[in-house]
């Protein structure tokens, strides 16, 4: 089983509506949690952090349920400019990142 | 604005050539690493180090070795490249307990013939 698991999409989203996207972790260890933002042959970015009390930047909302091992990233009134892929990303006990394979957004005109 | 960068954004090698990787971070961090990303696979960690002379180990260490002798460089090395080793390597680095905020390079698309 993978450290880090997501739907790799491609999610293909009208502009303003909402979208969702779900991200597994095997390590019950695991202490911190994030999403990166990964633009078209660009570099990855740290898009936010999540909390374990959920946590909200604008239109973008974390949420973490430790006991299912999963974190949600929704983003709401979608703009074209957040097509890009979106990285999970779990701090292991080694203090290590571990990165998703990412899921892959597209917001449609 | 922290700045990550890379040595070369495309490199073609043949394989059995020794390749050099570096990295300079102009932010004073600490901490540096080596990924590298694959469709499919993501980015998996190469090497990691914490400090200037000191290095561990990622997921994925065989085949490459790293050196770091100043702080703001960090350089990863392909002793005899081969054709599975053709892939984009990433350079990051973070400060010091703030392995969270890691700041990428712009990548190196390394392509082993």
């Amino acid at each position: 089983r993978k450290e880090v698991e997501q739907d790799p999409g491609p999610f293909n989203v009208p502009e303003g509506a909402t979208v969702a996207f779900n991200c597994t972790y095997s390590n019950s260890a695991s202490q911190s949690f994030f999403w990166y933002r990964q633009d078209c042959r660009k570099e990855p970015k740290l898009l936010m952090s999540v909390y374990s009390s959920g946590n909200e930047d604008g239109r973008f909302t974390a949420q973490l349920n430790r006991a299912s091992q999963y974190i949600s990233l929704l983003i709401r009134d979608s703009k074209l400019s957040d097509s890009a892929t979106y990285l999970c990303v779990v701090n292991s006990p080694h203090e290590k990142l571990t990165f998703g394979t990412g899921t892959r957004l597209t917001i449609i005109p | 604005d922290v700045k990550v960068t890379q040595s070369s954004r495309y490199l073609v090698k043949r394989t059995g050539e020794k390749v050099f990787l570096e990295c300079v971070q102009d932010m004073d961090h600490e901490n540096m690493f080596w990924y590298r990303q694959d469709p499919g696979l993501g980015l998996r960690l190469i090497y990691f180090s914490y400090d200037v002379k000191m290095k561990e180990k990622g997921d994925i260490p065989e085949g490459y070795s790293v050196s770091r002798e100043k702080k703001e460089r960090f350089s990863l090395i392909l002793e005899s490249a081969s054709t599975n080793q053709t892939s984009m390597y990433l350079c990051a680095s973070s400060p010091k307990r703030r392995l969270d905020t890691q700041y990428f390079g712009p990548g190196t698309r390394l392509t082993v013939l």
